[in-house]
């Protein structure tokens, strides 16, 4: 298993322009996140996904948008980059459980973005 | 709501000495705990989880982690530190629920010194 994988691994970007982050797990998990991380912030939730077909804003959603592509697939859309959103971007994901059983989230390796 | 307090960002000790990083927490229901460690240039894997079966928890090399219901922490011990423990360990709540929203600590900077 691959678990979550990102692709890119790097990127920088010109203020303006758009890219698309990709993001696919193969654990058949329903949710998935997008998270940010930035020095002494910690991550912060962009947005989710709870399960196939329905996205949520999270603690940051500005200036992006997402796509629940199908179970495995949950990209990431910035359209118009701005230097505020240089940071490293890790999409996650988790299958929640009713109840007191355990779960947690498997994180990809994470897209260090540059905007210029 | 809920919410992670992770005490000092930076913490150093020496190779062979106790770790300790504090983590206190604010939930509204009986919270799922987690600590996440992120070694460099990689994303967050899991150390160990609370999930209110036992109130210490051991996780991966060699880590533990103690919930305190009465002073609402979860800190983080390892009795003697290595020189691969070098990473950034994150602290994380969420509520109970079907959907799972975790909100993250800022983060600590574990330095071991040989």
């Amino acid at each position: 298993n691959a678990g979550v994988t990102q692709t890119p691994k790097f990127q920088v970007l010109k203020t303006g322009q758009s890219m698309t982050l990709q993001c696919a797990q193969d654990m058949n998990h329903n949710s998935m996140y997008w998270y940010r991380q930035d020095p002494g912030m910690g991550l912060r939730l962009i947005y989710y996904s709870a399960s196939e077909g329905t996205t949520d804003k999270g603690e940051v959603p500005n200036g992006y948008n997402v796509s629940r592509l199908n179970k495995r697939e949950f990209s990431l859309r910035l359209e118009s980059a701005a230097p505020s959103q240089t940071s490293v971007y890790f999409c996650a994901s988790s299958e929640p459980r009713l109840g007191r059983s355990s779960y947690e989230q498997y994180f990809g390796p994470g897209t260090r973005l540059t905007v210029t | 709501a809920q919410s992670v307090t992770q005490l000092g960002s930076h913490v150093s000790v020496s190779e062979g000495a106790l770790v300790l990083l504090r983590c206190n927490y604010s939930s509204s229901v009986p919270p799922y705990l987690f600590w996440y460690v992120q070694y460099p240039n990689q994303g967050l894997q899991l150390l160990l989880k609370y999930t209110s079966a036992a109130t210490l928890v051991k996780g991966i090399n060699g880590f533990e982690a103690e919930f305190k219901k009465s002073e609402t922490s979860f800190h983080l011990t390892k009795p003697s530190a290595h020189m691969s423990d070098a990473a950034e360990y994150f602290c994380a709540v969420s509520d109970s629920g079907g959907y799972q929203k975790v909100t993250f600590g800022i983060g600590t900077k574990l330095q071991v010194i040989p």
